[in-house]
């Protein structure tokens, strides 16, 4: 059965203590891994896509990689404004049409 | 662009009561999804259109569900009859081709069922 898990469930940071947030995936075959970010009362807004073990992708202070199990997202000298839920979602091959939300990481940043 | 719309933004009704969700996507995007999320189970997809076609909704939990998609420019997602344990936030997402792309999502929808 496909899964996603996010860990830690929650993180609070001191603005500028950079930190990762993670997530595992068991899928048959990843097709795409997504991170979203969602504020309160709104809806998940995108951050990135990887493919492939290996690939990194980046945004002001948010950078993602990816492994053959995990992702990471990493995210370096955050400030209050970064706080939020972090989702991180899969497809896979052998479920084209579906996509697996994990539970998501509470990330909140104190000044 | 306007992004997504939802609508109604909230919506308390009585157990057993029809309830309509209405959802308009970004203009020119041919993918539409309906989500539910919840403390318990997170965010999960419901139904998933392609041109206005379901391609999946086999994350519909019931049949008390229905969803349609009778044109590119609007959907509903409809719960008939209601019950408390159906409430939640209800999101529409769309994006420009598939469930590959990046999806955009609405405001949803906070549903309460008394």
């Amino acid at each position: 059965e496909d899964q996603v898990t996010q860990s830690p469930e929650a993180l609070r940071l001191q603005e500028g203590e950079s930190s990762s947030l993670n997530c595992s995936y068991t899928v048959s075959g990843l097709r795409g891994l997504f991170w979203y970010r969602q504020d309160p009362g709104k809806g998940p807004e995108f951050l990135f896509t990887l493919y492939s073990a290996g690939e990194e992708k980046e945004k002001e202070r948010l950078k993602a990689t990816l492994t053959k199990k995990e992702s990471f997202l990493h995210i370096t000298a955050p400030k209050p404004e970064d706080s939020a839920t972090y989702l991180c979602a899969v497809q896979a091959r052998s479920s084209a049409s579906k996509i697996i939300f994990g539970s998501g990481t509470r990330l909140s940043i104190r000044p | 662009d306007a992004g997504v719309i939802q609508s109604p933004r909230h919506e308390v009704t009585e157990m057993g009561q029809e309830v309509t969700l209405r959802c308009k996507p970004i203009s020119g995007h041919n993918s539409l999804f309906w989500y539910r999320q919840t403390m318990m189970r997170g965010l999960e997809l419901l139904i998933y259109f392609n041109n206005n076609v379901p391609i999946d909704d086999s994350g519909m939990p019931e049949d008390r569900f229905s969803a349609k998609m009778p044109n590119a420019s609007f959907s509903t997602l409809k719960i008939q009859p209601s019950e408390p344990r159906d409430s939640a936030v209800y999101f529409c997402a769309s994006s420009l081709q598939s469930i590959a792309d990046t999806q955009y999502f609405g405001p949803g929808t906070r549903l309460t069922v008394l």
